[in-house]
C-alpha cells in the first residue's frame, strides 16, 4: 500500500496568490514526521518544512505552512505569496519513528506560477 | 559548507553496460541514503548506511545493484548490467545521526538506459 499520497500531478497559480498542495499518508504508527522537499528544475531537494506527528500547531516556515490534520491523514502543504520561484516539483514524505531512517515519498506535485 | 554533491549528473549507456554512481555526502554526516526515482513515480528507498556500514538494503530491486561506501565517506552504487527498467533518477541523501529534520539531498543522477 501506498504510504504518502499526492493526488495533483500538476497545478497551476496565479503569482501572489496563495495555492494548497495535497498530500495524504497512511501509517499505523502513532510517532511520525511529515516533510515537504522542493525539487526545482537544476534538480537538487531543498527541505521545506516538517512537521512532528505530536505536534499540536501547523509547522510554519516563512511563506510555507503545513496544514495538519491527523485525524484525516493529511498534510497540505500552503504557499502563500506565490512568486515565479516557486515553480518546482513538490514531493511530501513521511518517516515513521520504528524505522527512523527510511523516508516514503510521493509521486510529486509540478507547480507553475504564472506572472 | 558543501552540499550533498552527485557524479554524473547524467548518464546514458546501453542496456547490459555497468554505470557506477557516486555520492559525497555532507562532510560529518553518518547517515548517507540512495534514493531513486522511476519517471513519473513516487521517490523510493534503495538503502541507507551508517558510516560504512548497510544499515538497511530493504529497497534496493536485486542483485544488479551494488552499494559501498568506503571509509564512511563517499559512497557508489553500481548497476551491472543495467536493463531498461533501472532508468531513473537516482537520489543521495545525508544526515547526521539521528538527525531529525530531514536530510539533505543531492541533485540527483539521471540515468537513462537505451
Amino acid at each position: 500500500a501506498q504510504k504518502i499520497t499526492q493526488t495533483q500531478p500538476g497545478m497551476f497559480v496565479q503569482e501572489k496568490e496563495a495555492v494548497t498542495l495535497d498530500c495524504t499518508y497512511d501509517t499505523s504508527d502513532q510517532s511520525y514526521g511529515l516533510f515537504w522537499y522542493k525539487q526545482p528544475s537544476s534538480g537538487e531537494m531543498i527541505f521545506l518544512i516538517y512537521q512532528g506527528s505530536y505536534d499540536e500547531q501547523n509547522a510554519t516556515e516563512g511563506r510555507y505552512s503545513l496544514n495538519f490534520q491527523k485525524a484525516r491523514k493529511s498534510a497540505n502543504l500552503v504557499i502563500s505569496a506565490s512568486q515565479l520561484g516557486d515553480s518546482a516539483m513538490y514531493f511530501c514524505a513521511m518517516r515513521e519513528v520504528r524505522n527512523f531512517n527510511k523516508f516514503y515519498f510521493g509521486s510529486g506535485t509540478k507547480l507553475n506560477v504564472k506572472p | 559548507e558543501a552540499g550533498v554533491t552527485q557524479f554524473p549528473s547524467h548518464s546514458v549507456i546501453e542496456k547490459g553496460q555497468t554505470v557506477t554512481l557516486r555520492c559525497d555526502p555532507i562532510s560529518g554526516h553518518d547517515n548517507l541514503y540512495w534514493y531513486r526515482r522511476v519517471m513519473g513515480k513516487e521517490i523510493k528507498f534503495l538503502l541507507h548506511f551508517v558510516k560504512e556500514s548497510k544499515q538497511d538494503e530493504s529497497g534496493m530491486p536485486n542483485n544488479r545493484f551494488l552499494a559501498e561506501r568506503t571509509g564512511g565517506t563517499y559512497s557508489t552504487l553500481k548497476v551491472q548490467p543495467a536493463e531498461l527498467e533501472d532508468s531513473g533518477v537516482y537520489f543521495c541523501a545525508s544526515s547526521h545521526r539521528g538527525g531529525a529534520n530531514g536530510a539533505f539531498f543531492g541533485q540527483g543522477t539521471r540515468l537513462t538506459v537505451v
